[in-house]
Parts: structure tokens; C-alpha cells; sequence
């Protein structure tokens, strides 16, 4: 059975500062996909990993993935007040039965 | 534009009454998808459609029904709703499964007293 992990499951840190969200994952799979969620919103795609040694970065951002090791990290540069939210890892399960499977989220907050 | 609609975004009901949440694509996407989301656990699948008239449970199927008669649309259906089905309910679709993103609905918020 495919489980997705992510950690921490609750972030606060100040502006100005960096951080890594970790996402652990525990069968094969080549695709990892990672949303963010504002507060009674719907989820946003941010990036879509595709392979090993994926790396993609969008403003302060930056997401990778490692097959080998299933795990996949979102880094935060110099994090802002507008980075707040949930963020979500997901996992495809080709093989079998098609599923995305989604950590538990990481709610990040972030105190100017 | 390119969206994803459900209906109703809100609903408070009561044990027993029936009720079905509508899911609707413009993207002629092949593949929709239901989710559940609760405090601490994530999002869990409930169903999911690769194409019309193809179906499968995810991983909380019980107590809830679905059908793909059409492409766009992909209803989920309470047939005896229990407080335990008290969620945020989301409808996402994506062209297929591992083409890029899935893309998301607003979520139905629902309260089964």
C-alpha cells in the first residue's frame, strides 16, 4: 500500500528565514506532484516532478525529488507572509490500481 | 475558462436524507476524481473515473456511490448519509492520470447531523 509522509506537519517561522518540507513516500512511483492550499480554499498546483533528479523552482520556492531515496523536499528561500498556507505532496500509483495518494499536509505560517 | 464545478458548496443535512454532490469539467478531461479532506489526514480518495461508463473505488469508498454517464460530469452520491460523512468534499479531474496536474474544485463543505 502506497503512503505518503510529510514533515513537519505544522511549520512557524519568521520572514526572511529558510526552511524544507519533507516528503517521504513508500513504493515506486515517478511522479510527484506538490499543491498548496490557502485557508477555505481549493488546491493550487505549484509543480509537477516528473523523474529522478527533478528539481523546479518558482519564485522563492523550489521542489525536488529523489527516486532512489522517495523522497521529495519543497524549499523555502527567505520566506514571506504570503507563503502561508497548507502545503500537500501527492504521489501517482501507476502500477494496479491508477491513484494519487496526498500526504497529510504542512501547515506553514509564516509571523513578519 | 478552464474549471472545475461542484455543487453545492455548502450543505447541512440529516442522517438518512440522500443527497448528490455534482461534479462538472469544460476541459474534456478523461479522468475525475473524488476526494475527502479531514483535519490531520490529508485528502483520501473516494472514487475515481479513468473515462465514461469506468469507475473505481479509492481508498474510503464505503457509504458513498458515483457514476460517469458523461464525460464532464462525475456525480457523488450519499445514499444514507451518517455523521461520519461530515467533510470537505473536493472534485478534481486532469486530462488522464499522470498528465501533469490534477485541477481542483472549489470543495463542498457538507454537515450530515
Amino acid at each position: 500500500e502506497l503512503k505518503v509522509e510529510q514533515n513537519p506537519l505544522f511549520l512557524s517561522m519568521q520572514e526572511g528565514k529558510n526552511y524544507t518540507i519533507y516528503c517521504n513516500y513508500s513504493t515506486t512511483s515517478d511522479r510527484l506532484y506538490w499543491y498548496r492550499q490557502d485557508p477555505g480554499k481549493s488546491l493550487e498546483s505549484l509543480f509537477v516532478l516528473l523523474s529522478n533528479g527533478a528539481v523546479k523552482q518558482e519564485g522563492r520556492l523550489m521542489a525536488s525529488l529523489d527516486t532512489k531515496a522517495r523522497l521529495s523536499t519543497l524549499h523555502i528561500t527567505a520566506a514571506v507572509h504570503d507563503l502561508s498556507a497548507t502545503y500537500f505532496c501527492a504521489v501517482d500509483r501507476i502500477q494496479g490500481a491508477q491513484k494519487l495518494v496526498f500526504g497529510q499536509g504542512t501547515r506553514l505560517t509564516i509571523n513578519p | 475558462e478552464a474549471q472545475v464545478t461542484q455543487n453545492p458548496r455548502y450543505l447541512i443535512t440529516v442522517t438518512g436524507k440522500k443527497l448528490t454532490v455534482t461534479c462538472s469539467q469544460n476541459m474534456n478531461h478523461e479522468y475525475m476524481s473524488w476526494y475527502r479532506q479531514d483535519p490531520g489526514l490529508g485528502l483520501r480518495q473516494i472514487y475515481y473515473s479513468m473515462n465514461v461508463e469506468v469507475t473505481d473505488k479509492g481508498d474510503v469508498p464505503e457509504g458513498y456511490k458515483v457514476s460517469r454517464k458523461e464525460k464532464r460530469n462525475f456525480p457523488l452520491i450519499l445514499e444514507s448519509p451518517s455523521p461520519n460523512q461530515t467533510s470537505l468534499y473536493f472534485c478534481a479531474s486532469s486530462l488522464r492520470l499522470g498528465w501533469r496536474e490534477l485541477f481542483f474544485g472549489e470543495g463542498s463543505r457538507l454537515t450530515v447531523l
